[in-house]
């Protein structure tokens, strides 16, 4: 079973229209949550990251915490064709050597003009 | 200028060829990262390195190894390449910290036939 899953494997919304993702994890020693976007042909990006519980606002993104249950999710309002994208919850875990990042199956988003 | 440079980005290699996957960064990060990325299984973990000749496997090393002589590079080697390695590789890079961002390169896809 993967450390973080993702829900749902694809989502599709109208241009304007709001966007959610979700992200859970397994695993207590997650603390710390980042959201990743890859657009097609290249590498996944940092989007935003959430340390602490509740609401963290940049822009058209929001993302919420719950250490409590280990759900995180985000949000996107006024969706834009450009948003489409491939998105990746992340979470760091300690390793042998320090810490390693996990990350999700991802979400597949697709903005319809 | 931060960035994760990965050489080649498009490979075709013959069964049984070896293989050799070069990533640099120079961002002076400690913990350096293989993915490979494969439709629907989102970003799996090959190795990741905490420094030089630090190196540990991740979730999926069979088939792989790696070098890492300097900080600023790590190298993902295949011996004798199988065509179920057909894929994009990813390498990333990150400080060593525990809330730590992961920047990563745009990708080498890699074609086994």
């Amino acid at each position: 079973q993967q450390k973080v899953q993702q829900s749902p494997e694809s989502l599709s919304v109208p241009e304007g229209g709001m966007a959610s993702l979700n992200c859970t994890s397994s695993d207590r020693n997650f603390q710390y949550f980042w959201w990743y976007r890859q657009h097609s042909g290249e590498g996944p990006k940092a989007l935003m990251s959430i340390f602490s519980d509740g609401d963290k606002k940049e822009g058209r993104f929001t993302a919420h915490l719950n250490k409590a249950s280990l759900h995180v999710s985000l949000h996107i309002r006024d969706s834009q064709p450009s948003d489409s994208a491939l998105y990746f919850c992340a979470a760091s875990e300690p390793g042998t050597g320090g810490y390693k990042v996990v990350f999700g199956s991802g979400t597949r988003l697709l903005v319809s003009p | 200028d931060m960035k994760v440079t990965q050489m080649p980005r498009y490979l075709i290699k013959r069964m049984g060829e070896n293989v050799l996957l070069e990533c640099g960064q120079d961002m002076s990060h400690e913990t350096m990262y293989w993915y490979r990325q494969d439709p629907g299984l989102g970003l799996q973990l090959i190795y990741i390195s905490y420094d030089v000749d630090s190196n540990s496997e991740g979730d999926i090393p069979k088939g792989y190894r790696v070098s890492r002589k300097k900080r600023e590079h790590f190298s993902l080697i295949l011996d004798s390449a199988k065509t179920n390695q057909t894929s994009v590789y990813f390498c990333a890079s990150s400080f060593g910290t525990v809330n730590t961002e992961v920047f990563f390169g745009k990708g080498t896809r890699l074609t086994v036939v």
